[in-house]
Formats: structure tokens, C-alpha cells, sequence
């Protein structure tokens, strides 16, 4: 395990249903993220969100609504989500906005169909 | 426009033979390098990264990469392959955009290791 944690690990949703996806991580990072993996496209990066604060909405569809209680948990609320947003969906963390000393540390994804 | 491009979807080598994977990059300033390896069904695993200092990088699992600064370029090779090392490799990039860091990434690229 890289220290983020990341739940349920795989996701069947209708295009009705509504879910959240968790990411939780222990490493005493102050900034997390929420990367798209589609299958042959570069890592998309969807949200970011530093000290708590969300600094990046990568022109998200409001199906996508992300959450940050507190700097060692991020949601991913999911609301009818069209066939299209079925992937990998990769949270990270690292300990600090410039991603700096290691990069980022990521979870082992959430592979979401939507049916 | 900052980018980073890996121009190979996939790479096969036989086992004990050296490997190339192979990344360039367009940014602005001075680039904060990193490659990270995707096994199947996990997140992306810190491989190696370039700041600053020797051109030559070591990092885990006996890979290392070459920055190259006038061919924009920092390819990740590793003398001898082994079969486990199959997986998907991401090369990435720092980039500053709207006054915060991110971490961009390249579309992956498969290599297949065969015996």
C-alpha cells in the first residue's frame, strides 16, 4: 500500500444513481487530487485541492462534485454520470502544492462503469 | 502550451535486453522530471525523478532516465529487462499554470517484457 487509500475499488453505477467515491491518506500531505485514466488518453486531472482550499476545477462537469473535509480526506460525489465517465479514477496526494519532493503518491483507483 | 508527449503506445523487448521508453517535454523554465510505472489494476508507483544536477538519474527497481535539455527529452532505460518489469510507464512534468503547480502527464506507454 503507497499510504492513500482509496474506496470502493471498483464502482457499476446506472446513469441515475448517485455514489461518492473516497480517498483518504495518512502521509501528512496538505494537498490532494483527483485524476481521470481513460484507456489511451493522458491522466486527466479534475480537481485539486491545497490546504483544504480547492484550487483547481479543471472545467469539470457539475455531475463531478468533490469534497475536502479535512486535508487527509477527499470525496468524489457522483450524480447521473453519463457512459462516457466510465475509467480509472486516481486520487494523490503530496505534501504540498508544487509536488515537489517526490511527486505525488497515488491510490490504487476506483474503476467506475457506468451502465 | 506545456506538455509532455510519449510517442510510443507500446514497446516489446525480450528479456535481458536493455529498453528505451521514450519522453519529451515543452515547459516553460526549468522542468521537474518524473516517470512513474502502473501495474495492472494499482496506482501510479514513483519510479525517478530529475530537479536538478547529473543529467543521469537512478531510481528504483534498477531503472534510470536521461535528461537531456537540448533535445527537451528524459527517456527512461534500464540495461537489462525483465519480464516484471511489463507494466504502463507515465512520464510527467511540473508545470505552474494559473499560479499553482501541477503535475501533467504524458498517455502512457505499455511495454511487454517477453521471456
Amino acid at each position: 500500500e503507497t499510504g492513500v487509500t482509496q474506496t470502493p475499488r471498483h464502482l457499476v453505477m446506472g446513469m441515475t444513481n448517485k455514489k461518492s467515491l473516497k480517498c483518504e491518506q495518512h502521509l501528512g500531505h496538505n494537498a490532494m487530487y483527483w485524476y481521470k485514466q481513460s484507456a489511451k488518453k493522458p491522466l486527466e486531472l479534475m480537481f485539486v485541492y491545497n490546504f483544504k482550499e480547492q484550487t483547481e476545477n479543471n472545467s469539470v462537469p457539475s455531475r463531478f462534485s468533490p469534497e475536502c473535509p479535512n486535508s487527509s480526506h477527499l470525496f468524489l460525489h457522483l450524480h447521473t454520470l453519463q457512459p462516457e465517465d466510465s475509467a480509472l479514477y486516481l486520487c494523490a496526494s503530496s505534501q504540498d502544492g508544487t509536488g515537489q519532493t517526490y511527486g505525488y503518491t497515488f491510490g490504487s483507483g476506483t474503476r467506475l462503469t457506468v451502465v | 502550451a506545456q506538455s509532455v508527449a510519449q510517442p510510443e503506445d507500446q514497446v516489446n523487448v525480450a528479456e535481458g535486453n536493455p529498453l528505451t521508453v521514450k519522453c519529451t517535454y515543452s515547459v516553460s523554465g526549468n522542468p521537474y522530471l518524473f516517470w512513474y510505472v502502473q501495474y495492472p489494476n494499482r496506482g501510479l508507483q514513483f519510479l525517478l525523478k530529475y530537479i536538478t544536477g547529473d543529467n543521469l538519474v537512478k531510481g528504483s527497481y534498477g531503472f534510470e532516465a536521461e535528461f537531456n535539455k537540448s533535445q527537451t527529452s528524459f527517456h527512461l532505460k534500464k540495461p537489462s529487462a525483465l519480464v516484471s518489469d511489463s507494466a504502463l510507464y507515465f512520464c510527467a512534468v511540473r508545470v505552474l499554470m494559473d499560479s499553482s503547480y501541477k503535475l501533467i502527464f504524458g498517455s502512457g506507454t505499455r511495454l511487454l517484457v517477453r521471456p
